[in-house]
């Protein structure tokens, strides 16, 4: 099953706006990772953030996570047509190794 | 450092047919997991394995989906027989074994399977 809820589903931006993605979950989590799908293309691992953090950057990248709301937000600022892509949030449940993923946000990124 | 290798990478099957998937994990990983993608959807968890042991196949269908890693090394996924359900892109990916909390999950480009 799936564990997180992403919202939006789809979103379309200008190049250099920012773009905020949001990841709901349902349970006690290790930790929580961002992967981005290209069209055709497998996932590649963006930036993990662990359930006692509450915010991490990666160059044009900030997570926060808030575990009492059970939620956590993936932004990318100063976005670029290259960016666009689907996003996936992903849970590593306390106890597993495997990964749980949402349902994506598809996010388009016009030049 | 080669990644995670996938064949093929489209197959297209009628339903009732069998099909298997292959899979080459990155050189020493030793867990490596099957994925399964409906279009529109995010991936969910067939089965993973550590080393040549299964460690989760909780949501893998037992009465049609198979998968073995014989000698710990590359893996291959079979359906049989396969339904139009069964559409989907199949990932696999690999990590390494560690004591810490954090392994990162590699990813290969996936199969697209169709079943008509």
């Amino acid at each position: 099953s799936q564990q997180g809820e992403e919202d939006p589903q789809a979103l379309s931006i200008q190049e250099g706006e920012n773009a905020t993605m949001n990841c709901s979950y349902k349970t006690s989590i290790n930790n929580l990772q961002w992967y981005r799908q290209n069209s055709g293309r497998g996932l590649v691992h963006l930036i993990l953030i662990r359930s006692n953090e509450r915010e991490k950057h990666s160059g044009r990248l900030r997570v926060t996570l808030d575990t009492s709301k059970k939620s956590s937000s993936l932004l990318i600022t100063a976005s670029r047509a290259a960016d666009t892509a689907s996003y996936f949030c992903a849970t590593r449940d306390t106890g597993r190794r495997a990964l749980t993923f949402g349902s994506g946000t598809r996010l388009q990124v016009q030049p | 450092e080669a990644g995670v290798a996938q064949s093929p990478r489209y197959k297209i099957i009628e339903k009732r047919q069998s099909v298997a998937f292959w899979c080459n994990p990155i050189s020493g990983h030793a867990t490596l997991y099957w994925y399964q993608q409906i279009l529109g959807q995010g991936p969910k968890l067939l089965i993973q394995f550590q080393n040549n042991g299964v460690v989760d196949d909780s949501q893998l269908p037992k009465d049609r989906f198979s998968a073995e890693r014989l000698k710990g090394v590359d893996s291959t996924l079979k359906i049989q027989p396969a339904k139009l359900e069964d559409s989907a892109v199949y990932l696999c990916a690999s990590s390494s074994a560690g004591t810490g909390s954090y392994n990162e999950q590699f990813f290969g480009p996936g199969t697209r399977l169709t079943v008509l």
